[in-house]
């Protein structure tokens, strides 16, 4: 069975910090996703990662995919209020058929 | 373009009833899938559908519940004679055939089994 071990499940730090979360497991992925999900609605979609040591930046989120493809992390830099929320990695094994394997989440908590 | 619609959004029903959730893909995707999250759990895979084709159903229960994807109408995710435990979020997502793990989710329906 693959799993995906995220840490930390929970995060509260002051506005401007930076922080990472992490996403392990002891099984290859074809690819892994990072989502954010608010209370009440669906994730939402942030990136994808396909290749191994692939890094990727949308603002002031960085995301990075091992080079072995068995972890990511995602790296925010001076977190401000509006990145509070529920993030969630989501894999994809080598031989399933897409379906993503979530991990249990990190909640960031940024105050001002 | 718009994204994955799910209705109901929220659905009472009572034990014993059956649930009828409702999802359509975003505009050119094919591949549908289902996942529920449990009260203080995770999201958990349950099916994956093609048009009127189940490609994978390795995370569905056995008993009372089904899911379609017809070749023209939205994806139905069908649960017969509800039981409490049924209560949870279901959310639906499609993706476009060329990444598979690059899949939009919708805003999901609330089911609460009274």
């Amino acid at each position: 069975t693959q799993l995906l071990e995220q840490s930390p499940q929970f995060l509260s730090i002051q506005e401007g910090e930076n922080l990472t979360v992490y996403c392990n497991s002891s099984s290859v992925f074809s690819s892994l996703q990072w989502y954010r999900q608010e209370p009440g609605e669906g994730p939402v979609l942030l990136v994808t990662v396909v290749t191994g040591g692939e890094v990727k930046k949308l603002k002031r989120l960085t995301f990075q995919f091992g080079d072995a493809r068995k972890d990511s992390s995602l790296h925010i830099t001076a977190a401000q209020p509006g990145d509070t929320g529920l993030y969630l990695c989501a894999g994809v094994g080598l031989s399933n058929t897409g379906k993503l394997i979530f991990g249990q989440g990190t909640t960031l908590q940024v105050k001002p | 373009n718009a994204g994955v619609m799910q209705n109901p959004r929220h659905l009472v029903r009572r034990r014993g009833q059956e649930a009828r959730l409702r999802c359509s893909p975003m505009k050119g995707h094919s591949h549908v899938y289902w996942y529920r999250q449990l009260p203080e759990e995770g999201l958990k895979f349950m099916v994956y559908l093609q048009k009127e084709n189940i490609i994978d159903e390795s995370g569905m229960p056995k008993e009372r519940f089904s899911a379609e994807f017809p070749k023209e109408g939205p994806s139905i995710l069908r649960i017969q004679q509800v039981v409490r435990g049924d209560s949870a979020a279901y959310f639906c997502a499609s993706s476009p055939s060329t990444v598979p793990g690059e899949q939009y989710f919708g805003p999901g329906t609330r089911l609460t089994v009274t």
